[in-house]
């Protein structure tokens, strides 16, 4: 039973267009998200969270939407850039605040063209 | 380099062997994590400790699976009898006590049973 949903298995963008990420979760005890990034033969990195108390999260080029009544996010990059190539993994964590158990979905391939 | 280590990178066994992973956390990290990911999945929780302490286990980990963090720095995860479903991704992370839910990941152990 899949807790965080990413349907989209991939996804292309323009260089410099806005790339959006979804991420759907059936737990309602899940009060935090992250997101996290992946390149191939490395292990993935934290880029941006966000906790059950807010709906807006911004951070440079990457913002996260949290949507609680449609237990749904997005992870917003604007502008897309070749480097943003990667695969986007949502998580959740229901810790209040930690990364304890986190719960990941299967992620999404990110792909920017030039 | 100061992040996460994890040793070795790749191992490649025969079925029924026993196997083991060591993860060096970042130094001043007091909480350390196993996960596990498999192709096409999200990275998925196994186990996490807070010093030397065990707090909590999935129950992905069964009886063949143990790991220990005996000095609260680097842990190891042992796999007893393995399987081939065992071939998988075995990934470390750290972090902070004071948790924003961001974690340190490691580059991973590629273990492939044969």
């Amino acid at each position: 039973d899949q807790q965080v949903k990413q349907n989209s298995p991939s996804l292309s963008v323009q260089e410099g267009r806005i790339s959006i990420l979804n991420c759907d979760y059936t737990n309602s005890m899940f009060d935090y998200f992250l997101w996290y990034k992946k390149y191939p033969a490395e292990g993935p990195t934290f880029l941006i969270s966000i906790s059950s108390i807010k709906d807006k999260n911004e951070d440079g080029r990457f913002t996260v939407f949290l949507n609680k009544s449609a237990k749904h996010l997005s992870l917003h990059i604007v502008p897309s850039q070749p480097g943003d190539s990667a695969v986007y993994f949502c998580a959740a964590s229901e810790s209040g605040g930690g990364a304890d158990g986190l719960t990941f979905g299967k992620g999404t391939h990110l792909i920017i063209q030039p | 380099d100061t992040g996460v280590s994890q040793d070795p990178r790749h191992k490649i066994t025969k079925r029924g062997q026993n196997v083991t992973f060591r993860c060096d956390p970042i130094s001043e990290h007091n909480r350390l994590y196993w996960y596990r990911q498999t192709l096409g999945q999200g990275p998925e929780f196994l186990t996490y400790f807070q010093n030397e302490a065990q707090l909590e286990k999935s129950r992905l980990l069964s009886d063949r699976f143990s790991a220990e963090r005996p000095k609260g720095s680097f842990s190891t995860l042992e796999i007893q009898r393995t399987e081939q479903g065992d071939s998988a991704m075995y990934l470390c992370a750290s972090s902070p006590f004071r948790n924003t839910g961001e974690l340190f990941f490691g580059e991973g152990s590629r273990l492939t049973v044969l």
